[in-house]
C-alpha cells in the first residue's frame, strides 16, 4: 500500500512561488508506472487536477495553470514536489498528492492520497 | 475539459436509508469513472472504478453504474462511517472531478 504525505510551507506571499513536497512510502518514485499527481481544493469549490509526473519523469500539466507549474520528482529522497509560481489569492487551497498506476486494462484511479495541506496565499 | 457535474451537492439521510448520487460528464467517457469517499481530515478513498468495480475492502453497499455521460454512485443501506463527502472522477482525458455531495445525517 502506498503511502503518501504532502509538507510544505501553510503560508504564501502574493506573488511568491508555493512550493510542496509529497513523500512516498511503499513504492519507489521511479518504477511501477505511478502517476505521481497534485490535485487541489480551494473552500467551498470541487477539486481541481494540477498535473503529474509519471514514473519516467515525463509531465502533464492542467493547461489552465502550466504555465505556472512545475511537477518534479526526487528519485534519491523517493518524493516528489510542485512549484507555482506567482500566486494569488486564488490559489489558496486545500493540495493533495495522490496517485495510481498505469494499467492496459483499466482506466486510471487514484488509489492513494495523502490527507493534504492548506496552503493560504496572503499578505 | 470534460465537466462533470455531480447532484444532489448535498443530502440528508437516515441510518438505513437507500442514497443514490449522479454525475454526468458534458461528453462520452466510457467507463472512465470513478467514485470516491472524503471525511474531513482525512485522505480520500477510492470506493469504485472502471463505472463499478468495487476497490478491494470497500463495503458490497456501494455500488457503480451507468455509462457514456450518466454515472450513479447508490449505497443501498447507509451505515454511520458512509456520512461524508462523495465526489466522481473522469480519467477519460486529463482529469476532472464532480462537485462533490454531502451526506449528512437526518
Amino acid at each position: 500500500q502506498v503511502q503518501l504525505q504532502e509538507s510544505g510551507p501553510g503560508l504564501v506571499k502574493p506573488s511568491q512561488t508555493l512550493s510542496l513536497t509529497c513523500t512516498v512510502s511503499g513504492a519507489s518514485i521511479n518504477s511501477g508506472g505511478y502517476y505521481w499527481t497534485w490535485i487541489r481544493q480551494p473552500a467551498g469549490k470541487g477539486l481541481e487536477w494540477i498535473g503529474r509526473v509519471y514514473s519516467t519523469g515525463d509531465t502533464y500539466y492542467n493547461s489552465s495553470l502550466k504555465s505556472r507549474v512545475t511537477i518534479s520528482a526526487d528519485t534519491s529522497r523517493n518524493h516528489f514536489s510542485l512549484h507555482l509560481t506567482s500566486v494569488t489569492a486564488a490559489d489558496t487551497a486545500m493540495y493533495y498528492c495522490a496517485t495510481g498506476q498505469h494499467s492496459t486494462t483499466w482506466p486510471l484511479r487514484f488509489d492513494s492520497w495523502g490527507r493534504g495541506t492548506l496552503v493560504t496565499v496572503s499578505s | 475539459d470534460i465537466q462533470m457535474t455531480q447532484s444532489p451537492s448535498s443530502l440528508s439521510a437516515s441510518v438505513g436509508d437507500r442514497v443514490t448520487i449522479t454525475c454526468r460528464a458534458s461528453r462520452s467517457i466510457s467507463n472512465y469513472l470513478n467514485w470516491y469517499q472524503h471525511k474531513p481530515g482525512k485522505a480520500p478513498k477510492i470506493l469504485i472504478y472502471a463505472v463499478s468495480n468495487l476497490q478491494s475492502g470497500v463495503p458490497s453497499r456501494f455500488s457503480g453504474s451507468g455509462s457514456g455521460t450518466d454515472f450513479s454512485l447508490t449505497i443501498s443501506s447507509l451505515q454511520p462511517e458512509d456520512f461524508a463527502t462523495y465526489f466522481c472522477q473522469q480519467t477519460y482525458s486529463t482529469v476532472t472531478f464532480g462537485g462533490g455531495t454531502k451526506v449528512e445525517i437526518k
